[in-house]
């Protein structure tokens, strides 16, 4: 069975702590996501890497960095966190080349207080 | 800007009936693909269509791509209570390897 899991299921942090959100796949998957989910707009991409080292901006990344040192490892890390970041974060994994199929690990809620 | 128009954005049904959610873009995808989301999880993928007029069939759901390949479809016969979910259409990019465009999501609750 293919699985993607993310290290909390839920957290609350205060604002300007350093957060970190890590997430582990055992599909030996290429490209792995970070995506942000908020009620009515749907999934975000955050950033993604299609390697280990290389990652590439998605399409909301500011206040965002992420870390991927491992193949099966993609860590996104909140610099400074703020109350705007309150949300679910959904980490995915798929293979290189079509047709695109991801997998999902079951989310973080972060809450910002 | 690729878009994937979702509708409806909710739905509520009784047990037994009969559903339609629609997936539309002006953008064609390589690509079409439906997930279920639970609350608290993450979405589940439920198929992939990639040929253009394709056809899947997934117990009582139907899925359909669009002969362009810009729209497709989920239908829900006889639609049961264990069906309640959000579901999600995303489309492959065709100038990406590996990105997908992502539908708003149809909240769909089914009462007995």
């Amino acid at each position: 069975d293919v699985k993607v899991t993310q290290s909390s299921r839920y957290l609350v942090k205060r604002t300007g702590e350093k957060v970190f959100l890590e997430c582990v796949q055992d599909m030996d998957h290429e490209n792995m996501f970070w995506y942000r989910q908020d009620p009515g707009l749907g999934l975000r991409l955050i950033y993604f890497s299609y390697d280990v080292k290389m990652k590439e901006k998605g399409d909301i990344p500011e206040g965002y960095s992420v870390s991927r040192e491992k193949k099966e490892r993609f860590s996104l890390i909140l610099e400074s966190a703020s109350t705007n970041q309150t949300s679910m974060y959904l980490c995915a994994s798929s293979l290189w080349g079509g047709p695109y199929e991801q997998y999902f690990g079951p989310g973080t809620r972060l809450t910002v207080t | 800007t690729q878009l994937l128009e979702q509708s409806p954005q909710f739905l509520s049904i009784q047990e037994g009936e009969n559903l339609t959610v629609y997936c539309n873009s002006s953008s064609v995808f390589s690509s079409l693909q439906w997930y279920r989301q639970e609350p608290g999880e993450g979405p589940v993928l439920l198929v992939t269509v990639v040929t253009g007029g394709e056809v899947k069939k997934l117990k009582r759901l139907t899925f359909q791509f669009g002969d362009a390949r810009k729209d497709s479809s989920l239908h829900i016969t006889a639609a049961q209570p264990g069906d309640t979910g959000l579901y999600l259409c995303a489309g492959g990019r065709m100038d990406s390897n590996y990105q997908l465009i992502w539908g708003a999501g149809t909240k769909l609750i089914i009462k007995p």
